[in-house]
């Protein structure tokens, strides 16, 4: 079955600084994956997904993340963290096998200090 | 595009009544999902919907949830009778997939339901 685990439940970081969130899944084939945003009292926002062919996908708002089949992660990065980047962060891993589903860890919340 | 549109935004009720929540997907969208959001639990799909039709409801907790999509532009969960531990955000997504399943799906702001 798909799982997709986030390590890290809290982060937190200066504005400025550098920001890698983890993502690691547990898939049977070529993953399809996503990363989303939520900040509070809100739904979620695609920040960047990949399905195919280059392994180091961009985002909006300066996120990108990297695929890495060998060690089975996605994670998520940011050379320099803006006080709005506050908010919790979700990989997402699927659909497969004819189902639409995705799976979501649990969340990384992130604070950014100033 | 108006995106998803949830209502209402916040419902307080108390453990018995019925609650119904109401989701519009954007337009031109095929496929609409429920989702669940809780601190222990994370963000559960509960059920998703392809034309109008329910595909998988294997995440509805128990007969209490029920969820339909008269037309494509609209959609409801129910719950019936509701008890504090339904207590949660519900959200409802919508996406389309005409380009493939790596098609991006589309959250409204949710539904904040407390149950008393």
């Amino acid at each position: 079955a798909q799982s997709v685990t986030q390590p890290d439940i809290h982060i937190t970081v200066s504005e400025g600084a550098s920001l890698e969130l983890r993502c690691n899944y547990s898939y049977g084939a070529t993953p399809y994956l996503f990363w989303y945003v939520q900040s509070p009292g809100q739904g979620l926002q695609l920040l960047l997904k990949y399905f195919s062919g280059d392994t180091l996908v961009q985002g909006i708002k300066g996120f990108e993340a990297e695929f890495k089949r060998s060690q089975s992660s996605f994670n998520l990065r940011k050379p320099s963290v803006h006080w709005s980047d506050a908010a919790e962060y979700f990989c997402a891993v699927g659909p497969q096998g004819g189902s639409e589903k995705l799976v979501f860890g649990k969340g990384t919340k992130l604070t950014v200090n100033p | 595009d108006a995106g998803v549109i949830q209502s209402p935004r916040h419902e307080v009720t108390e453990m018995g009544q019925e609650v119904t929540l109401r989701c519009k997907p954007i337009s031109g969208h095929d496929y609409l999902f429920w989702y669940r959001q809780t601190m222990m639990r994370g963000l559960e799909l509960l059920i998703y919907f392809n034309n109008n039709v329910p595909i998988d409801d294997s995440g509805m907790p128990e007969d209490r949830f029920s969820a339909k999509m008269p037309n494509a532009s609209f959609s409801t969960l129910k719950i019936q009778p509701s008890e504090p531990r339904d207590s949660a955000v519900y959200f409802c997504a919508s996406s389309s997939r005409t380009g493939g399943p790596q098609e991006t799906q589309y959250f409204g702001p949710g539904t904040r339901l407390l149950v008393l």
